[in-house]
């Protein structure tokens, strides 16, 4: 079955500093990737996607991933991070030609001043 | 154009009653889907409905838990008998399916509370 490993639960980092968000995932089938950011009692709001193509993807809000097949990873990064970027930040993926996502636990990303 | 709307955003049941969640896609979108999020969890998928057809419930619980996506109006989730271990945030997202690829969006969530 596939699983979403997400390997650090928090991170916290200063404001302009650089950050990566770590994502693993076990599937024996292609996939689908995504990142996804939720803000304190709000829904989720899609911050990028890997579907096919370049590996590395680039998203809302300054954010990029990059998808390593051999690895099975898709980490999130971001060169500068604002206070704003405070929030949870959740990776999915999907098997291609299913409509499930599967989540991992989330990071939650708390940005100092 | 509105997005994903969920009512209500919170709901107190206690136990024993029922709780009916309701999800209006966006519009035009004709793909709902239903995921719980417990406290320090990670959304787990339940159930994916397109009008009229429950297409994929593997996520649901055998028991007391029921979804519909009727011809007109919203998608429902209804929990009956309601229990303790029900209280989560409950997550409708919405889909239009083009050729193959899709992307879910996602509404606020209905947190759930029982008492």
């Amino acid at each position: 079955a596939q699983s979403v490993t997400q390997l650090d639960s928090q991170v916290p980092v200063f404001e302009e500093a650089p950050v990566e968000l770590r994502c693993n995932y076990s599937s024996s089938v292609s996939v689908y990737l995504f990142w996804y950011v939720q803000y304190p009692n709000q829904g989720l709001q899609l911050l990028l996607k890997y579907l096919s193509g370049s590996t590395l993807v680039k998203g809302i809000n300054g954010f990029e991933a990059e998808f390593n097949k051999s690895q099975t990873s898709f980490h999130l990064r971001k060169p500068s991070v604002h206070i704003s970027d405070t929030a949870e930040y959740f990776c999915a993926v999907s098997d291609k030609g299913s409509e499930k996502l599967v989540f991992g636990k989330g990071t939650k990303l708390t940005v100092n001043p | 154009n509105a997005g994903v709307m969920q009512n209500p955003r919170h709901l107190v049941r206690r136990r024993g009653q029922e709780a009916r969640l309701r999800c209006s896609p966006m519009k035009g979108h004709s793909h709902v889907y239903w995921y719980r999020q417990l406290p320090e969890e990670g959304l787990k998928f339940m159930v994916y409905l397109q009008k009229e057809n429950i297409i994929d419930e593997s996520g649901m619980p055998k028991e007391r838990f029921s979804a519909e996506f009727p011809k007109e109006g919203p998608s429902i989730l209804r929990i009956q008998q309601v229990v303790r271990g029900d209280s989560a945030a409950y997550f409708c997202a919405s889909s239009l399916r083009t050729s193959g690829v899709y992307e879910q969006y996602f509404g606020p969530g209905t947190r759930l509370t029982v008492t």
